[in-house]
């Protein structure tokens, strides 16, 4: 069964070092989201992704935040000038269409910590 | 702020034993309600999307049913296996942008 793949799976950075978190979603779906868990927290939504454009973003994801599908198949999270707070797990979702109400196909997750 | 929350946060059952788990979600602009499954060192896969006030779906031994209107979601599970465990997370969906809110999730532990 095709699935979400992230890499890498355990990052490790220093404050203030920029980061890429990288995922290929599913083949055919078009919609992409990325989402963090803080230990011990909610999963929390970052950002939704579709036709090369941010179709929502939570208040989260601010400037220190971007997103982009560089080619057909990947989609990237870029964490510019990291902060200890930024450590979390990361997971990348997909789907076929969007709209709401569509089951999102989650990766395994890049575990982001920052030293 | 959206709130959703689930209960109980964990459950230890024997196997055999059915069991059910709450979410509770705003009972105003409803899309969609997911349930997902997680287990531990794995990715939370997918169980049920539900839309209509009413619903009722099921796989296999887990069935789930929907109130938009009190804002509630039941996670039933029949038969609890010690493969059932891991953490059920729900996950309210209030927009056509695939944004999901999701609840702290319930951890079940099965013992054979």
């Amino acid at each position: 069964e095709p699935e979400v793949t992230q890499t890498p799976s355990h990052q490790v950075t220093q404050m203030g070092q920029e980061v890429i978190l990288r995922c290929v979603p599913i083949s055919n779906h078009l919609y992409f989201y990325w989402y963090r868990q803080i230990l011990g927290q909610k999963v929390e939504f970052l950002v939704s992704f579709y036709n090369n454009e941010i179709s929502e973003k939570s208040e989260i994801f601010d400037d220190q935040f971007s997103v982009e599908r560089p080619d057909g198949s990947n989609f990237t999270l870029k964490i510019r000038s990291t902060k200890l707070e930024d450590s979390a797990m990361y997971f990348c979702a997909s789907s076929v269409e969007g709209g709401g109400g569509q089951p999102q196909h989650f990766g395994d997750g890049t575990r982001l910590s920052i030293l | 702020i959206l709130n959703v929350e689930q209960s109980p946060q964990s459950l230890h059952v024997q196997e055999g034993d059915s069991t059910n788990f709450t979410c509770s979600f705003p009972s105003s602009n409803f899309y969609a309600l997911h349930w997902y499954r997680w287990e531990t060192a794995k990715s939370p896969e997918a169980l049920f999307v539900m839309t209509l006030n009413g619903d009722e779906k099921k796989k296999g031994r887990i069935s789930a049913t929907l109130n938009t209107k009190e804002g509630y979601s039941y996670l039933y599970i029949k038969g609890s296996q010690p493969e059932d465990s891991a953490t059920y997370l729900c996950a309210f969906d209030s927009s056509n942008t695939g944004k999901l809110i999701f609840g702290q999730g319930t951890t079940l532990q099965v013992k054979p």
